[in-house]
């Protein structure tokens, strides 16, 4: 049974493009959560996203930022003309459940933007 | 509200020694209290988990000690091991993650 899978691992990019990063969750998963995590920092909650359905973006930020987890597919954290400040590793956790207390979120390796 | 505080930001602890890692909250709506391990360049992986309702809980070498009225709660790693040097957080949940700082932990033979 794979774990969450996502890809790219290492993302390069240069300021003013546009970076999407993927997460495949746990087979019988639906439900997918983003995290960032700065350097030398914890991982701070972006969204939760069930298929077709954003129900928390409340960590997003306003602006060139968006998710989606469609109904077939991965999920895709899309940033719009990237800056050096989006630099991060991106995170992306799946459960079987869904906003529910206990329920174990299973995070992937990660994805490392570097923005140039 | 939606703090979780870490402490410390690293600790170095010999070969059998015990690792005590302390995290408190402020949101009493927190009721659920994971904590991760992640090795670098790895993500988080759940090591161990509690709720406010017990106060503490073991598996293995790995406790988790609750404080619900001081509000704090604490991961003891009893005879550790080199194998356990990695970054260990602490998080609390309603229905998302709220995650500490980390704690860089090392363990030297």
């Amino acid at each position: 049974n794979a774990g969450v899978m996502q890809n790219p691992r290492h993302l390069v990019r240069r300021r003013g493009q546009e970076a999407r990063l993927r997460c495949s969750p746990m087979k019988g998963h639906s439900h997918v959560y983003w995290y960032r995590q700065l350097p030398e920092e914890g991982l701070k909650f972006m969204v939760y996203l069930q298929k077709e359905n954003i129900i928390d973006e409340s960590g997003m930020p306003k602006e060139r930022f968006s998710a989606e987890f469609p109904k077939e597919g991965p999920s895709i954290l899309r940033i719009q003309q990237v800056v050096r400040g989006d630099s991060a590793a991106y995170f992306c956790a799946s459960s079987p459940l869904g906003g529910q207390v206990t329920d174990t979120q299973y995070f992937g390796p990660g994805t490392r933007l570097t923005v140039l | 509200q939606q703090q979780v505080k870490q402490s410390p930001q690293s600790l170095i602890v010999q070969k059998g020694g015990i690792s005590i890692i302390n995290c408190a909250y402020e949101n009493t709506a927190f009721d659920y209290f994971p904590w991760y391990q992640q090795f670098p360049g790895k993500g988080p992986a759940l090591l161990i988990a509690i709720r406010p309702d017990v106060s503490e809980k073991k598996e293995g070498r790995f406790t988790i000690s609750f404080n619900k009225s001081a509000k704090q709660f604490s991961l003891h790693i009893m005879d550790s091991q080199p194998g356990d040097s990695a970054t260990y957080f602490c998080a609390a949940s309603t229905d998302k993650l709220i995650f500490g700082t980390g704690t860089r932990l090392q363990v030297f033979p």
